[in-house]
């Protein structure tokens, strides 16, 4: 069974800094890994998905990286700015079915 | 404008009833799922569903019932054998089989008292 861990589960950072936030998982057969932003009491929004054969998407000032051989992912915000407050999810995809991380929550400072 | 709803929004329900979430879809796509959240837990899959008229059990199905009579609905029966249902409910849809990107609605939050 995959095995979605995020360090750490909460982050503060003023604002203008770079953020880069962590996922770790266990099986390396992963076909996709998704990065999601939550809000308070809200859905998921997706923010990239990369495919196995990729090693990194970009959106904006978002970029998230996979490793299937260390079974790392990244998600790399660039200057940080208050409305980038939220829960960021990943989830990795086996079959048909996403294991979810617990979350990071991030506050920029203003 | 194409997208996932989930009705009603928030939900009260006494010990002992059943209650029915609504997932609706217009985005065509043929897989459907149901996910429950806890505070501080990643998203748990309770059933899924890859076509009409066939679904799968997930994780953490016990207590729960589906339907997929309709490509566009995917309705979740929180049963009185489920043992905590309090929790915050997440429809999501994908393209279809495969690793596709998933889709999610707004949630409902079910409280049972």
């Amino acid at each position: 069974k995959q095995e979605v861990t995020q360090i750490p589960a909460a982050l503060s950072v003023p604002e203008g800094e770079n953020l880069v936030l962590n996922c770790s998982f266990t099986d390396s057969a992963i076909y996709n890994l998704q990065w999601f932003r939550q809000d308070p009491g809200k859905g998921l929004t997706s923010l990239l998905l990369i495919q196995s054969s990729q090693r990194e998407q970009t959106s904006g000032r978002l970029n998230a990286s996979l490793d299937k051989s260390s079974g790392r992912s990244t998600l790399y915000i660039a200057a940080s700015q208050p409305g980038d407050s939220a829960t960021y999810l990943c989830a990795g995809s086996i079959d048909y079915k996403l294991s979810f991380g617990a979350g990071t929550t991030v506050t920029v400072r203003a | 404008d194409g997208g996932i709803t989930q009705s009603p929004k928030y939900l009260f329900r006494k010990e002992g009833q059943n209650v029915t979430l609504s997932c609706e879809q217009n985005l065509n796509h043929d897989a459907m799922y149901w996910y429950r959240q806890d505070p501080g837990q990643g998203l748990r899959l309770i059933y899924y569903s890859q076509i009409v008229n066939d679904f799968q059990k997930g994780d953490i199905a016990e207590g729960y019932s589906v339907s997929r009579e309709k490509k566009e609905s995917f309705p979740l029966t929180v049963t009185s054998a489920q043992k905590n249902p309090t929790a915050f409910y997440l429809c999501a849809s994908s393209p279809g089989q495969g690793p596709y990107e998933q889709y999610f609605g707004p949630g409902t939050r079910l409280t049972v008292t």
